[in-house]
């Protein structure tokens, strides 16, 4: 089982929907997460990071995090086509090696 | 202004060569890492060093080396041992207090092809 598993994608959502986006894992002693936004051929960007169970609010972004099921997700509001890129999920380890551990990403497409 | 610069941005490699990758960061940053990734696929994790002086192997150390003499800065070597050398190489950096609880930051990435 790998460690931050998400769904490939493409996902496609019409513009100005709420785009969903899911991460699941499975250390369940990991504390710190974060979601990164990735445009083709360009580096990763940091959009969102959250700790504690809930949601978190930040712009149109939404974070949410439930430690108990493992599973971390990030919801675009009123999604344009600039949001249209990959969305990449990483987490801290709670133990050990002190270095991010990322998915394979999900690619967002945002149609006109 | 403040951030993390790679280089070069491309970069071919002929068979049997070693090259060397930079990467330097003015954020005055404790942490530093390298990261591989092939195309729709994620990061994984190369090397990474919490101190200067002090590195660790990831998770495809195999056919790649790094050093951390100063903290600003952190280069990866790929040698010939890399047999699939071909992909974009990320270098991040993080303040890493301690706690774990610290964001990535990027620099724009080495994009290598062997020729």
């Amino acid at each position: 089982q790998k460690e931050v598993e998400q769904n490939s994608g493409p996902l496609s959502v019409p513009e100005g929907a709420i785009a969903s986006l899911n991460c699941t894992y499975s250390d369940r002693v990991s504390q710190s997460f974060f979601w990164y936004r990735q445009y083709s051929g360009k580096s990763p960007e940091l959009i969102m990071s959250i700790y504690s169970n809930g949601d978190k609010e930040d712009g149109r972004f939404t974070a949410q995090l439930n430690k108990a099921s493992q599973y971390v997700s990030l919801l675009i509001r009123d999604s344009q086509p600039s949001d249209s890129a990959t969305y990449l999920c990483a987490l801290n380890p709670g133990t050990g090696r002190r270095a991010l551990t990322f998915g394979s990403g999900t690619r967002l497409q945002v149609q006109p | 202004d403040g951030g993390i610069t790679q280089s070069p941005k491309y970069l071919f490699r002929k068979e049997g060569q070693n090259v060397t990758l930079s990467c330097e960061q003015n954020l005055n940053h404790d942490a530093m890492y390298w990261y591989r990734q092939d195309p729709g696929q994620g990061l994984r994790l190369i090397y990474y060093s919490q101190i200067v002086n002090d590195f660790q192997k990831g998770d495809i150390a195999e056919g790649y080396s790094v050093s951390r003499e100063k903290k600003e800065s952190f280069p990866l070597t790929v040698t010939s041992a890399q047999k699939n050398p071909t992909a974009f190489y990320l270098c991040a950096s993080s303040m890493d207090s301690g706690t774990g609880n610290t964001e990535a930051f990027f620099g724009q990435g080495t994009r290598l092809t062997v020729v």
